[in-house]
């Protein structure tokens, strides 16, 4: 099994609400990402987890929180987004930092 | 950091045909990976390359891993139509720490005519 889950498929928010994104994985993998992506560009990192600690930001907004629950689990919190934050946004996961990465299908975000 | 200059950016090609791709760095990288994503989906793992001189096939898919570890090629063969799509390579640097990132190429956008 080389799934990684996301859910929502698809979100819309005004710039005063809060959401959240989850990715879920069970591959037993020790290493979990977010990543940006725009439309047919490569994607970008904003966070990893390693062993259930963040170990890198990429200088991220405040306005995007990650958290990891559990091993399997990684969630982003988002709070007063702006409608330049509109992008899919990816989880993957590896067995160790940076090796084969796995994605998930990803969450659409529209910010209205 | 870490540049991957991916070429070419975008190729129209006859469904049948040969498709070649390559990234180039300037730095040495001990790990390369080759992803297709389909629109609104994420990427998808095709290959991985480890050592240098690796040359690994996937079905119709075949990828090199440089011998100047600076480069690697991803050749699809025989394109059929759902090998439209955006392929990325994406490097892991050496010489240094094991934990380097992940830097990927702009990606390249195919497109096959039936």
């Amino acid at each position: 099994d080389t799934e990684v889950t996301q859910t929502p498929k698809h979100l819309v928010m005004g710039m005063t609400n809060k959401k959240s994104l989850k990715c879920e994985q069970h591959m037993g993998h020790r290493a979990m990402y977010w990543y940006k992506q725009k439309a047919k560009k490569p994607p970008e990192l904003m966070f990893v987890y390693s062993y259930e600690k963040l170990s890198i930001n990429e200088s991220v907004p405040s306005r995007f929180s990650p958290e990891c629950p559990n091993s399997s689990l990684l969630n982003l919190h988002l709070h007063a987004l702006q409608p330049e934050d509109s992008a899919l946004y990816l989880c993957a996961s590896s067995q160790g930092a940076f090796e084969k990465l796995f994605f998930g299908s990803g969450t659409q975000l529209s910010v209205l | 950091g870490q540049q991957l200059n991916q070429s070419p950016q975008s190729m129209f090609i006859q469904e049948g045909e040969d498709v070649s791709m390559n990234c180039t760095s300037s730095s040495i990288f001990n790990t390369w990976l080759w992803y297709k994503q389909d629109p609104g989906e994420g990427p998808v793992l095709l290959i991985a390359l480890y050592k240098a001189g690796e040359l690994t096939s996937n079905g119709r898919l075949t990828a090199q891993f440089g011998i100047t570890r600076k480069d690697s090629f991803l050749n699809i063969s025989a394109s059929i139509p759902s090998d439209v799509g955006i392929y990325f390579c994406a490097g892991r640097p050496g010489g240094g720490t094991s934990y380097g990132k992940l830097t990927f190429g702009q990606g390249t956008i195919l497109t096959v005519h039936p």
